[in-house]
């Protein structure tokens, strides 16, 4: 049973442009959300978090949004960069306590120069 | 300030075999974790650990077995070497305050033959 999904598994934009990758989550109890960036041969690195109580939040070109209701976030990459290529993991928790995350399968983005 | 180490980098175990893969950090973190990523998939928790001697079972926790003595080391134990543990390990570690965001290890890629 997959809780975190990420269903597109590859992404190639053009330099320049947007990049959206998405994520879906079944389990209601999930309320804080991270996305990683991996490279080959290296652990993921932290990008951008949201809390469930809020729907929008931005760092310099990253912006991650959260539709609760939908129970669907997404990354946006503007503009997105050719250093930017790499392997996007979204991971959800429920912060009970445990802080375990359940991370989704992840998804290739190439930027095309 | 060397982050999340993970030794060794690379490992080939024959089955029956057993091995400890290695972790520290050095950011005074109080959780730890392990996971596995097998190839096309996400990161799987094995165990993770809320302080020195606390440690508990994460998804995928069989095979394994894990220890924590002191706040920097999580080593995870191998004790019967299977061909369906062939993975890349990583650890991680979180500073469970204001922020949630894990800190990984560079990972180590283990092939049972």
């Amino acid at each position: 049973d997959q809780q975190v999904k990420q269903n597109s598994p590859s992404l190639s934009v053009q330099e320049g442009r947007i990049s959206i990758l998405n994520c879906d989550y079944t389990n209601s109890m999930f309320d804080y959300f991270l996305w990683y960036k991996k490279y080959p041969a290296e652990g993921p690195t932290f990008l951008i978090s949201i809390s469930s109580i809020k729907d929008k939040n931005e760092d310099g070109r990253f912006t991650v949004f959260l539709n609760k209701s939908a129970k669907h976030l997404s990354l946006h990459i503007v503009p997105s960069q050719p250093g930017d290529s790499a392997v996007y993991f979204c991971a959800a928790s429920d912060l009970s306590g445990t802080y375990k995350y359940i991370f989704g399968t992840g998804t290739r983005l190439k930027v095309l120069a | 300030n060397a982050g999340v180490t993970q030794t060794p980098k690379f490992r080939i175990l024959k089955i029956g075999q057993s091995m400890t893969l290695q972790c520290t950090q050095d950011m005074n973190h109080n959780y730890m974790y392990w996971y596995r990523q097998d190839p096309g998939m996400g990161l799987k928790l094995i165990y993770y650990s809320v302080g020195a001697g606390i440690t508990d079972k994460g998804e995928v926790p069989n095979g394994y077995n894990v220890s924590r003595s002191t706040t920097e080391d999580f080593p995870l134990r191998l004790e019967l070497a299977a061909p369906s543990q062939t993975s890349v390990y990583f650890c991680a570690s979180s500073y469970q305050g204001t922020s949630y965001e894990q800190y990984f290890g560079p990972g180590t890629r283990l092939t049972v033959t």
